[in-house]
């Protein structure tokens, strides 16, 4: 099982609103920025959203970020059918002696 | 821009060492400032972290692989490596290569990921 916790699967239609969940702790989220990934079926993952809420350039406003204690959110507005990917969180955890960056299980976003 | 490309064997028999390296075009490694990861996900299943290494040579890795893995890199040729030993079907993945900011654990760019098998 993966630390953070994601939702394995969420849907909307097109042009609708979505949000993805991603739960963890206070050795992760709770005290480390999350970062959010797109990845398209076949290709790697892509930055979308880094230090909890910040836009890589290139990245358009329909994606956002939050978090608010032990737990991120990802946002997507304006659904498209190009967007219809895995999602994946991302941070750092030091629940061990030895900290480790650690990811979420994935949320696969469909479009209806 | 910055680009990372993965490249090594993809098929591996069990007990054997992996090897994979990243070749960076672009940009320098040895120019400081990121950290450059190996990443892995097996078929179907989410992302793994492996470990990084800093242009001056410091690693860093993941506890659960920490006795297997070893990453390093060669500011001559602007590439770093990996090498995992003992390998077993469970180290069946696509394997990912990608940079990030020191002092971050964000990801930004990704190489375009290699399949690499364990099978005799």
């Amino acid at each position: 099982q993966s630390v953070l916790t994601q939702p394995p699967s969420v849907s909307a239609a097109p042009g609708q609103k979505v949000t993805i969940s991603c739960s963890g702790s206070s050795s992760n989220i709770g005290n480390n920025y999350v970062s959010w990934y797109q990845q398209l079926p076949g290709t790697a993952p892509k930055l979308l959203i880094y230090d909890n809420n910040k836009r890589p350039s290139g990245i358009p406003d329909r994606f956002s970020g939050s978090k608010s204690g032990t737990s991120a959110t990802l946002g997507i507005t304006g659904l498209q059918t190009g967007d219809e990917a895995d999602y994946y969180c991302g941070t750092w955890d030091s629940s061990l002696s030895a900290g480790e960056v650690v990811f979420g299980g994935g949320t696969k976003l469909t479009v209806l | 821009q910055l680009q990372l490309q993965e490249s090594g064997s993809g098929l591996v028999k069990p007990s054997q060492t992996l090897s994979l390296t990243c070749a960076v075009s672009g940009g320098s490694i040895s120019s400081g400032g990121y950290s450059w990861s190996w990443i892995r996900q097996p078929p179907g299943k989410g992302l793994e972290w492996i470990g990084y290494i800093y242009h001056s040579g410091s690693t860093y890795y993941n506890p659960s692989l920490k006795s297997r893995v070893t990453i390093s890199v060669d500011r001559s040729k602007n590439q770093f490596s990996l090498k995992l030993s003992s390998v077993t079907a469970a180290d069946t993945a696509v394997y990912y290569c990608a940079r990030a900011p020191t002092v971050t654990n964000w990801f930004d760019p990704w190489g375009q990921g290699t399949l690499v098998t364990v099978s005799s």
